[in-house]
């Protein structure tokens, strides 16, 4: 059983469109990060939420932390063909732990 | 910094053989980590070092498996001997822990992985 799962699984979407990936546990985290892999690479970080609620942009991609910190989603507005990739949600459950539990990955495709 | 670097980008080696894997992790950074990767099973954690010293292991499959990190410079991860179901992109990545306990905004820097394939 994984400790973060992530929906969907696959996506494959036209140039230009809009997404969102969910990342969903029953667990408490006390930060949660998002990575993205590219063929041949290993995964590089795309951002960091901390807080219940918190909405952090990064030009046309848009993550949230739930309210109970428990879940977040990543939007991706216009999505263009570098957005192709494997995004990963990553979850800190205690701090200082420093182990962070990675999800299942939604692997999205953009068609030009 | 060059960032994490992995050796070898790619092997190709027959069952029963032994496998060394390598990685440098970032100057500095005081926590690395080795992951496997698998289309059926993602990304798990074999086994994490803290100043050079392993601090959690429940991740590596059987005793096939040993990580070494002698200095805070370099690491292995050893499979001796290696089968099939071995086959899998490794990465290594090295992170900075804050004082006060959290996680560095920056994250985890990954390697670009060590492509494994036992025939």
């Amino acid at each position: 059983t994984q400790l973060l799962e992530q929906s969907p699984q696959f996506l494959s979407i036209q140039e230009g469109e809009n997404l969102t990936v969910y990342c969903n546990s029953s667990s408490v985290f006390s930060s949660l990060q998002w990575y993205r892999q590219e063929p041949g690479e290993g995964p590089v970080l795309l951002v960091t939420v901390v807080t219940g609620g918190e909405v952090k942009k990064l030009k046309r991609l848009t993550f949230q932390f739930g309210d109970a910190r428990k879940d977040s989603s990543l939007h991706i507005t216009a999505a263009q063909p570098g957005d192709t990739g494997l995004y990963l949600c990553a979850g800190e459950i205690q701090t200082g732990a420093n182990n962070l539990f990675f999800g299942t990955g939604t692997r999205l495709t953009v068609i030009p | 910094d060059a960032g994490v670097i992995q050796s070898p980008r790619h092997e190709v080696t027959e069952m029963g053989q032994e496998v060394t894997l390598r990685c440098k992790p970032i100057s500095g950074h005081d926590y690395l980590f080795w992951y496997r990767q698998t289309m059926m099973r993602g990304l798990e954690l074999l086994i994490y070092f803290n100043n050079n010293v392993p601090i959690d292991d429940s991740g590596m499959p059987e005793d096939r498996f040993s990580a070494k990190m002698p200095n805070a410079s370099f690491s292995t991860l050893k499979i001796q001997p290696s089968e099939p179901r071995d086959s899998a992109v490794y990465f290594c990545a090295s992170s900075l822990w804050h004082p006060l306990g959290r996680l560095k905004d920056y994250g985890y820097t990954f390697g670009s992985g060590t492509r494994l394939t036992v025939v």
